[in-house]
């Protein structure tokens, strides 16, 4: 099976600039998270979509991250204005929403560095 | 308060050695439990999962882990570690209350030397 591809790959801006990702998970995976992983950490959720309803974005910085998923499928995280601090690498991840907890499958990244 | 530790920033190790990570959490009921691998410049790829059942569990690429319930612990174990192993680790845990969150390790990076 294809498996959750995101692009870019790489993007540099400078602050206050505008910038947005794009994920397209696994066909039949309803559940579609974005994480952001800063250098050394651990992925940290933003956001998470089931089908094209927001189920948490409790951790999403709302006054300058928005993210959606119009169809269910597809999705986009933007952020506007960004800071120093958004140099991360924001990763998509996507899952069947069964109820044996089925893993995420992870895209391989858009590394965000901002100037 | 509620977490995921992975005590070890990083780790080095020789290639034919054994390897053992470890991951504490930190919750009120037992969680699933996930280790996860990552590539430079790459996603993370699931290694194993353990639910519920057998408490060692095995997984991909000759890696396997054991749940102890008594010491709140997910430690992954390897008995030959090989260049390519060489990655960062997370380990992960979903809440049977949370629908599908997980929460992540702030991960170890293995450093294997030949």
């Amino acid at each position: 099976e294809a498996g959750v591809a995101q692009s870019p790959r790489y993007k540099i801006i400078e602050k206050r600039q505008s910038v947005a990702f794009w994920c397209n998970p696994i066909s039949g995976h309803a559940t579609l998270y974005w994480y952001q992983q800063i250098l050394g950490q651990g992925p940290k959720l933003l956001i998470q979509f089931q089908n094209n309803g927001v189920v948490d974005d409790s951790q999403l910085p709302k006054d300058r991250f928005s993210a959606e998923r119009l169809k269910g499928v597809d999705s986009t995280l933007k952020i506007q204005p960004a800071k120093l601090e958004d140099s991360a690498v924001y990763l998509c991840a996507s899952s069947l929403p069964d109820r044996v907890y089925s893993p995420l499958h992870f895209g391989n990244g858009t590394r965000l560095t901002v100037t | 308060a509620q977490s995921v530790t992975q005590p070890d920033i990083h780790i080095t190790v020789s290639e034919g050695a054994s390897l053992e990570l470890r991951c504490n959490y930190s919750y009120g009921a037992t969680p699933y439990l996930f280790w996860y691998v990552q590539s430079p410049g790459q996603g993370l790829q699931l290694l194993l999962k353990y639910f519920s059942g057998d408490t060692l569990v095995q997984g991909i690429k000759g890696f396997e882990a054991e749940f102890k319930r008594s010491q709140s612990s997910f430690n992954l174990r390897k008995p030959s570690v090989h260049w390519s192993d060489a990655a960062e680790y997370f380990c992960a845990v979903a809440l049977p209350d949370n629908f599908n969150k997980f929460y992540f390790g702030s991960g170890t990076k293995l450093n294997v030397k030949p």
